[in-house]
């Protein structure tokens, strides 16, 4: 099936640092979504991105869509601890008219030092 | 609005038994949706819907089958547990794009 390769894994950093993580796929997407799932519940979602080179900001988290269509960026600035958590990225290839379904890549598990 | 709401949150089933995962929206979403995580890996599709009476298989149908006879309900049913099974389901509703989830049913099976 299709996969989205999403970098890093995890993170460890102190509170205060910027993080930076993104996702890439060899496939085209119209849509890409940012979620974050904390331990024990649903994922809830960031951020929506719709447009090639869109950049959208929600507070201090910023993501791109990739020019290609083919990756996006999640950037989160000092960082606090309750960033901590597990963030997805999610695809979606068709939209509109006819629904589509999300892909998601495998998560970056975040952890704050304080 | 509760949103998407799960029942059980939390079920351990023997090899061979069945059960049904409840997932209710009270959005009026047309589309509904199932998903299994599996440790350290990303939510995987098992099922969707896109309306009352519709419903397609997704990335992971095998041993589970779906119905949707309401737009509000979509429960997911377990014939056969079997250990492969484990793991956390989420159920999601979405309006265009933008999927939101339950706070998902962690399953045992042993």
């Amino acid at each position: 099936g299709q996969q989205l390769n999403q970098s890093p894994q995890s993170m460890f950093i102190q509170e205060g640092e910027d993080v930076s993580m993104n996702c890439t796929s060899s496939s085209i997407f119209n849509t890409w979504l940012w979620y974050k799932q904390d331990p024990g519940e649903g994922p809830v979602l960031l951020i929506a991105l719709y447009k090639a080179g869109e950049l959208t900001s929600n507070g201090r988290l910023t993501a791109q869509f990739g020019i290609t269509r083919k990756d996006s960026f999640l950037n989160i600035s000092a960082s606090i601890p309750s960033d901590v958590g597990i963030y997805f990225c999610a695809g979606l290839k068709n939209y509109g008219g006819s629904q589509g379904n999300l892909i998601f890549g495998k998560g970056t598990k975040l952890s704050v030092k304080p | 609005n509760a949103g998407v709401t799960q029942t059980p949150k939390f079920r351990i089933l023997k090899i061979g038994q069945s059960m049904t995962l409840q997932c209710t929206q009270d959005m009026n979403h047309n589309y509904m949706y199932w998903y299994r995580q599996d440790p350290g890996m990303g939510l995987k599709l098992i099922y969707y819907s896109v309306g009352a009476g519709i419903t397609d298989k997704g990335e992971v149908p095998n041993g589970y089958n779906v119905s949707r006879s309401t737009t509000e309900d979509f429960p997911l049913r377990l014939e056969l547990a079997a250990p492969s099974q484990t793991s956390v389901y989420f159920c999601a509703s979405s309006y265009r794009e933008t999927q939101f989830f339950g706070p998902g049913t962690r399953l045992t099976v042993l």
